[in-house]
């Protein structure tokens, strides 16, 4: 099987624009989740979405918004970009989300300048 | 508010070298653990997941533990080589929630030196 897919790989923007990333699951995975990775924070839980339904959400404004398709792939948008968004996004997809093994895609690099 | 510390930070050991690389959390009421490596500027790899009521799994030269009661995990990596040097991280599940939502410790950066 194909492993998590995610685009784009690298993105710049600047501070006020928007963003939207994607990732594809691996096929006949429910369960997606979005990680934030920062140099200062390390790995942040950003939401999970289950069969179009987001099921979790971390602690992140409400710039940060998803959501999931009935092919299961997702996508996370940011809205108004601030220079902190700056990081490694990384999504990850497992079968049910019921604590089984995850899957991480290779992530989006995105600089805000 | 679970909380994951990982020890130490940074560790830098000669080929073939056995090593352990420890994982402490602060909410023992978890449902599993999972080991990561990530290389640099890459995704995260699962190494091994260790359900709550598990005491160890082992792939390869990788063994891992869980003592769920003291808050501690440790990854034993054997006859460690070059190929082996990333970073590690550990991240734990909750016990009380549904999905998958991860917390993540701040992770190992290990270098293997030929």
């Amino acid at each position: 099987k194909a492993g998590v897919t995610q685009t784009p790989r690298y993105l710049i923007k600047t501070r006020g624009q928007q963003v939207t990333l994607s990732c594809s699951p691996i096929s006949g995975h429910r369960s997606v989740s979005w990680y934030q990775q920062t140099p200062g924070q390390g790995l942040q839980f950003l939401f999970e979405y289950f069969s179009e339904t987001q099921r979790n959400k971390g602690n992140f404004p409400g710039r940060f918004s998803g959501r999931q398709f009935s092919n299961s792939r997702s996508e996370m948008n940011v809205s108004t970009l601030e220079l902190g968004d700056s990081a490694l996004y990384l999504c990850a997809s497992s079968e049910q989300g019921g604590g089984e093994t995850q899957y991480f895609g290779p992530g989006t690099r995105l600089l805000v300048l | 508010k679970q909380e994951v510390t990982q020890i130490p930070a940074a560790l830098s050991v000669p080929e073939g070298e056995n090593l352990v690389l420890n994982c402490s959390f602060t909410d023992s009421a978890i449902y599993n653990l999972q080991w990561f490596r990530q290389d640099p500027g890459k995704g995260l790899t699962s190494l091994l997941l260790i359900q709550s009521s598990q005491r160890e799994q082992t792939s390869g030269r990788l063994n891992a533990s869980l003592d769920k009661s003291s808050g501690r995990s440790t990854l034993y990596i054997a006859a460690s080589q070059p190929g082996d040097s990333a970073t590690y991280l550990c991240a734990v599940l909750p016990g009380e929630t549904s999905g998958s939502r991860l917390t993540f410790g701040e992770g190992t950066q290990l270098t293997v030196n030929p």
